[in-house]
């Protein structure tokens, strides 16, 4: 069974620093991974997926992750933080030998940025 | 703008009403899917239908109903609702069927309070 763990339920950084959120899955075999962003009050939106290609993704509003098999990590990063950047974000799996690519979502880091 | 539409916004009803949510998916994607977003629950997957037909079918209530009409729009049917129904309920539209990794695109959601 396809599962994913977000650590830290809020993250807080200062304008221009960098973001770092975490997620780690478990999945029985190389996995499809994304991250979502939700701002208030909207749905979400794709930041970027992983399907098997590049381990490094790129995604949009200078946000990337890369998937590291050995650590069953897929950790969202940015270099440097905008007060834009606040907003929730979900890590979702999905397992493709479970027969269904229906994503399994953590349970989202909300981003804080200071001024 | 995903291009996904949900009526309404807000709902505001009683316990044990029923209620109907309603989701038009972008131009061309022929999968519908249906999500509840809750403090206490984060993001769950309720059901999916691709193209008429239930392809999928995750942690939805015996309560809970859904379709999807021939001209692609669904409809997901509460009733006999409940204090803990009280949620943000998504949908999400992708181009197949959900059998291999498909973007999602999140309508803005129904936030529904049951008093």
């Amino acid at each position: 069974a396809q599962s994913v763990t977000q650590l830290g339920s809020h993250v807080s950084v200062s304008e221009g620093a960098l973001v770092l959120l975490r997620c780690n899955y478990s999945s029985s075999v190389p996995p499809y991974l994304f991250w979502y962003v939700q701002y208030p009050n909207q749905g979400l939106q794709l930041l970027l997926k992983y399907t098997s290609a590049a381990t490094l993704v790129k995604g949009i509003n200078g946000f990337e992750a890369e998937f590291k098999k050995s650590e069953t990590s897929f950790h969202l990063t940015k270099p440097s933080a905008h007060m834009s950047d606040a907003a929730e974000y979900f890590c979702a799996v999905s397992d493709p030998a479970g027969g269904s690519y229906i994503p399994t979502f953590g349970r989202g880091t909300s981003l804080i940025v200071h001024p | 703008d995903s291009g996904v539409t949900q009526t309404p916004k807000h709902l505001i009803t009683a316990t044990g009403q029923r209620v109907t949510l309603r989701c038009s998916p972008r131009s061309g994607d022929l999968s519908v899917y249906w999500y509840q977003q809750s403090l206490d629950q984060g993001l769950q997957f309720l059901i999916q239908y691709y193209n008429g037909e239930e392809r999928a079918k995750g942690n939805i209530l015996e309560r809970f109903s859904a379709q999807q009409f021939p001209d692609l729009h669904s409809e997901l049917n509460l009733s006999s609702l409940e204090l803990g129904d009280s949620a943000l309920y998504f949908c999400a539209s992708s181009r197949t069927g959900g059998r291999v990794a498909d973007t999602q695109y999140f309508g803005p959601g129904t936030r529904l309070t049951v008093l």
